[in-house]
């Protein structure tokens, strides 16, 4: 079983539909989890860290479930320069690393 | 200002050389980072080093060598390239690396990639 699963999609929608991408971790005592958002021929950056009592950056929502050891993260009004690879990634500290999940493609037409 | 810089961005190579790849990061940080992404997008770590120190060397061939002059720079030098090492290379740093719970520590902060292609 992979650490870290995700739906690689691709997630086709239209400009504002609400997106939502689950992902799941396989360690639980995993202890920091994070969306990161990969473009094309770019390099991973940090969406957001993702907290317990979830958390929420403008039309970014991330929530956390310890106990399914599941990560979510919705998109509302999605925009065209959403359209991006979200990789979901958790933190063990006994590893010291970070765990990437393969990524979940999406892609926002007009 | 370039806060993770790598270099060469494209590198072309026949198979049986030797080639290097350089990191910087100008953000202060303790720990830096290796990682590969192949043709699947699959991004795995390939080591860490903390303050000049190597912490993680995961299961990688021991071609690839990794060399921590100072802190602030990680270099990737890579014998007998095989066509299997033809990805790209990310180079990585966080504040802490591994010492700390704490999310923002933890945030860790890529290069622009390396694109490595071996005929």
């Amino acid at each position: 079983r992979k650490e870290v699963e995700q739906d690689p999609g691709p997630f086709n929608v239209p400009e504002g539909a609400t997106v939502a991408f689950n992902c799941t971790y396989s360690n639980s005592a995993s202890q920091s989890f994070f969306w990161y958002r990969q473009d094309c021929r770019k390099e991973p950056k940090l969406l957001m860290s993702v907290y317990s009592s979830g958390n929420e950056d403008g039309r970014f929502t991330a929530q956390l479930n310890r106990a399914s050891q599941y990560i979510s993260l919705l998109i509302r009004d999605s925009k065209l320069s959403d359209s991006a690879t979200y990789l979901c990634v958790v933190y063990l500290s006994g590893r010291r690393a970070l765990t990437f999940g393969s990524g979940t493609r999406l892609q926002v037409q007009p | 200002d370039t806060a993770v810089s790598q270099t060469p961005k494209y590198l072309v190579t026949q198979m049986g050389n030797d080639k290097s790849i350089k990191c910087e990061q100008n953000l202060g940080h303790d720990t830096m980072y290796w990682y590969k992404q192949d043709s699947k997008k699959f991004l795995k770590i390939m080591f860490s080093y903390n303050n000049k120190e190597l912490i993680i060397n995961e299961t990688v061939p021991n071609r690839f060598s990794p060399k921590s002059p100072d802190k602030a720079h990680l270099n990737l030098h890579i014998n007998s390239l095989e066509l299997g090492d033809s990805a790209v290379y990310f180079c990585a740093s966080s504040l802490t690396g591994g010492t700390s719970f704490r999310n923002y520590q933890e945030t860790q902060y890529f290069g622009p990639g390396t694109r490595l292609l071996v005929l």
